[in-house]
């Protein structure tokens, strides 16, 4: 059940840099999306979730493309503290998928 | 407010035995799901419940794989007996299930190997 698709980088960005991440899904029925991030080996934590006009929080901004069937994030002035994992979830009610993660590193 | 509490964080196994990971929702939590998350890969949903009701258990391998949520609150989930390919974090997490959110929150997960 392979909807969500990611790519899983790794990005490597130089700090303050601005980065984007892109996550197609297939099912256009699909109507809650997610961005959570996950360090290493720790548990996912959510990011923010993904409004249909579109969401910021500081430096994050989350967007949803209906037409394109895609979601992103992107992250401005990176800091060396957001080298992570960013997973999307998203589907349909009861059935949400997460995709593979995109892996950030930001290096000073 | 504690979160979603696991046990056991770390568990090394030889194959073909027995293993349970215990799960604690978040208190007033009625969906809580158990997760199975390989390496480099996203968490892939094993079963979800609604209170004590399995209502998506697809994607769990029957043959070896149970779950239960008496009561509708803790769950336990088994493998017996255990394969070489089971090795992966096992992710508990719970929602609280409304009209549309559902925002998760996992618990620290439980690492299985298997040797």
């Amino acid at each position: 059940r392979k909807e969500v698709e990611q790519d899983p980088g790794p990005f490597n960005v130089p700090e303050g840099a601005t980065v984007a991440f892109n996550c197609t899904y297939s099912n256009s029925a699909s109507q809650s999306f997610f961005w959570y991030r996950q360090d290493c080996r720790k548990e996912p934590k959510l990011l923010m979730s993904v409004y249909s006009s579109g969401n910021e929080d500081g430096r994050f901004t989350a967007q949803l493309n209906r037409a394109s069937q895609y979601i992103s994030l992107l992250i401005r002035d990176s800091k060396l503290s957001d080298s992570a994992t960013y997973l999307c979830h998203g589907g349909s009610q009861g059935n949400l998928i997460f995709g593979k993660g995109t892996k950030l590193s930001v290096k000073p | 407010e504690a979160g979603v509490v696991q046990s056991p964080r770390y568990k090394i196994i030889e194959k073909k035995q027995p293993v349970a990971f215990w799960c604690n929702p978040i208190s007033g939590h009625n969906t809580l799901y158990w997760y199975r998350q390989n390496l480099g890969q996203g968490p892939e949903l094993l079963i979800r419940y609604e209170n004590e009701e399995a209502v998506d258990d697809s994607q769990l391998p029957k043959d070896r794989f149970s779950a239960e949520r008496l009561k509708g609150v803790d769950s336990t989930l088994k493998i017996q007996p255990a394969e070489l390919g089971d090795s992966a974090v096992y992710l508990c997490a719970s929602s609280l299930q409304d009209t549309g959110a559902n925002v998760l929150t996992f618990g620290a997960g439980s690492r299985l190997t298997v040797l």
